[in-house]
């Protein structure tokens, strides 16, 4: 098994410019998250989906769109890029349990220019 | 909403040595507190967790304790190894409905020298 794979690995954008990073897993879980990981600031949730046709924000939503795809597609769109989303981006899913581990996907370094 | 504060920043021990770190959490609601560990440039992994009905959860070298009480949890490392230098991070969750959103604290860069 994959787990959780990231692509890109590594992007970078002219201010204003738009793209999607793509998140895929094959462990057959149904929660599926988005997070920004800053330098002294952990990470962060942006958006999360709990199942298949469902999505919710979550602590920095602001700029950024989402789609499940499908149960093992979970999208993350950047519609006019901004230098203050030059992050690590990591995606991470687990089993549509309260108590269950969740595991990352590798990251993808975004500069915005 | 939750706020995770992690303590401290940055922590430098000897080979040998245990290391602490610590964390506190605002809402009296979460009862999930798992621990990540993530080494330079590699993604964050679990290295153990805890649930509020336990105080205290050992893993070989590894161990976390929980205070409800003062809302504050701890992790602990007795003989570090120079593999531990790594960037941990706390994170505390209500654990509502059928999944659970984590609030990570800020992480401790732990630097174990030989």
């Amino acid at each position: 098994n994959a787990g959780v794979t990231q692509t890109p690995k590594f992007q970078v954008l002219k201010t204003g410019q738009s793209m999607t990073l793509q998140c895929a897993q094959d462990m057959n879980h149904n929660s599926m998250y988005w997070y920004r990981q800053d330098p002294g600031m952990g990470l962060r949730l942006i958006y999360y989906s709990a199942s298949e046709g469902t999505t919710d924000k979550g602590e920095v939503p602001n700029g950024y769109n989402v789609s499940r795809l499908n149960k093992r597609e979970f999208s993350l769109r950047l519609e006019s890029a901004a230098p203050s989303q030059t992050s690590v981006y990591f995606c991470a899913s687990n089993r549509n349990r309260g108590w269950e581990t969740q595991y990352f996907g590798p990251g993808t370094r975004l500069l915005v220019l | 909403g939750e706020n995770v504060e992690q303590h401290p920043s940055t922590l430098s021990v000897q080979e040998g040595d245990s290391a602490v770190i610590k964390c506190t959490y605002s809402d009296s609601a979460s009862n999930y507190f798992p621990w990540y560990k993530q080494e330079l440039g590699k993604r964050p992994q679990l290295i153990i967790d805890i649930r509020s009905n336990v105080g205290e959860k050992k893993d070989q070298r590894i161990a976390v304790t929980l205070n409800k009480t003062a809302k504050h949890f701890s992790l602990h490392i007795t003989e570090t190894q120079p593999e531990d230098s790594a960037v941990y991070f706390c994170a505390a969750s209500k654990g509502s409905g059928g999944y659970n959103k984590l609030i990570f604290g800020a992480g401790t860069r732990l630097a174990v020298h030989p």
